[in-house]
């Protein structure tokens, strides 16, 4: 079946960091890529997708690019800002399925 | 666009006693509601999947009895639990995809469930 792995974290960084959290993928096919965001007591947000091979998704400062040959979408951002801190989630979605498998998460903890 | 609403945001109940969370979609009509389940510093569970007026498809594992999901309408899904017992404490988060066609899921804010 589908899966999806992360770096484990915490990931802590000072400000203004080169930040990259490791995200690799088992599908078959050709998934959707995605990464969310959640921050302390809210819910998931959508940061940012790629839905075919070598697709760059951004936002935010944030970029993730498809590599279907080594099945990985790292997520990085040049320069991280407290404001960051949060539980960064890898997902994929297969064909027509509604529903994404998510990784674990990894907590991004930026200090001033 | 495309916001979904949870209510309450948090809740604090004795053991035994039932809880109802809802989720509306404000702004958009939802064909498909999901409800899951967050532990500490894991990843989401799904627990089941709704489409507005029929019964909600639970994943394995998950007790249909003790998490009661209605989908009355196209907007406002919930999910109760019933009898609940301090190990469903948790936070629980719904999401909903609506009509455009590109099956991209809309996550609720979530609501923290406390049961003493």
């Amino acid at each position: 079946g589908d899966s999806v792995t992360q770096m484990e974290g915490p990931v802590t960084l000072s400000e203004e960091a080169f930040l990259t959290i490791n995200c690799t993928y088992t599908a078959t096919g050709y998934p959707s890529l995605f990464w969310y965001v959640q921050y302390p007591g809210e819910g998931l947000q959508l940061l940012l997708k790629a839905t075919k091979a070598d697709d760059k998704g951004s936002n935010k400062g944030f970029e993730a690019t498809y590599r279907k040959e080594t099945t990985s979408f790292h997520l990085e951002k040049g320069s991280v800002q407290v404001s960051d801190s949060a539980v960064y989630f890898c997902a994929l979605r297969s064909g027509g399925s509604y529903i994404p498998t998510f990784g674990r998460g990894t907590s991004l903890i930026v200090h001033p | 666009g495309a916001v979904v609403s949870q209510h309450p945001s948090w809740v604090i109940c004795k053991s035994g006693t039932s809880v109802k969370i809802e989720c509306r979609s404000l702004d958009f009509q939802a064909t498909t509601m999901f409800w899951y389940r967050q532990f500490p510093k894991q990843s989401l569970m799904l627990m089941a999947t709704s489409n507005e007026g029929s019964k909600a498809t639970y994943e394995q594992g998950v007790e249909k009895d003790k998490f009661l999901i209605n989908h009355a309408s196209l907007t406002l899904s919930t999910l109760t639990v019933t009898s609940a017992h301090p190990e469903d404490s948790s936070f629980y988060i719904c999401s909903a995809t609506g009509t455009s066609g590109n099956n991209e899921q809309f996550f609720g804010p979530g609501t923290r469930l406390t049961v003493l």
